[in-house]
């Protein structure tokens, strides 16, 4: 079991460029979520998806966007990316019937936007 | 505005003693508290839980208090080693599948 996997580790991007994100699980969960970290604020969200096909915004979900195709992938979308930004990006999935919320993390893509 | 707060950035430790981490929250509706345990260049990984039913909950060396009326969590670690050096985040949930973290606490076990 590989977990959660993201790709790419590492980018850097010029403003306005785009990009995606890909974040792939294969433990058959159904809940997947995208997080920002930035220091001094911990993890917040981003978009998430409680199934297959569907997406719903999270705490800061402007200038993003996320699709939910297949239930091991999430992608997480940059259209036109910008300084504010520039973070470490973590994906993470939960199963539906998990006593405690418990979610899993990928290990990150740390993204710098010049 | 941010339901679960961490107030200390950081907290030193010399190895064989006890640490201590503390988190508060505002919103009585969560449900589930977390605490999730990082290393520098990897995702956060699940450390230990407590649900609002409960106060104190262990597991080996590690033990996290619940107050509901002061609405205060904290996270024990005995005895502290230096393997424990990382950022520790609490976290909390409603009875949906959202988690609300705090900032973060960087622990550093000094040998």
């Amino acid at each position: 079991n590989a977990g959660v996997t993201q790709t790419p580790k590492f980018r850097v991007l010029k403003t306005g460029q785009s990009m995606t994100l890909l974040c792939a699980q294969d433990m058959n969960h159904e809940y997947m979520y995208w997080y920002r970290q930035d220091p001094g604020m911990g993890l917040r969200l981003i978009h998430y998806s409680v199934g297959e096909g569907t997406t719903a915004k999270g705490e800061v979900p402007d200038g993003y966007n996320v699709s939910r195709l297949k239930k091991q992938n999430f992608l997480l979308g940059l259209e036109s990316a910008a300084p504010s930004q520039t973070s470490v990006y973590f994906c993470a999935s939960r199963a539906s019937g998990s006593s405690y919320n418990e979610q899993f993390f990928g290990p990150g893509t740390r993204l710098t936007v010049l | 505005d941010q339901q679960v707060k961490q107030n200390s950035p950081s907290l030193s430790v010399q190895e064989g003693r006890i640490s201590i981490l503390n988190c508060d929250y505002t919103n009585s509706m969560f449900d589930y508290f977390l605490w999730y345990k990082k290393y520098p260049a990897e995702g956060p990984t699940f450390l230990i839980s407590i649900s609002s039913i409960k106060d104190k909950n262990e597991d080996g060396r590690f033990t996290v208090f619940l107050n509901k009326s002061a609405k205060h969590l904290s996270l024990h670690i005995v005895p502290s080693q230096p393997g424990d050096s990382a950022v520790y985040f609490c976290a909390a949930s409603p009875t949906d599948y959202k988690l609300s973290f705090g900032a973060g606490t960087t622990v550093t076990v000094r040998a």
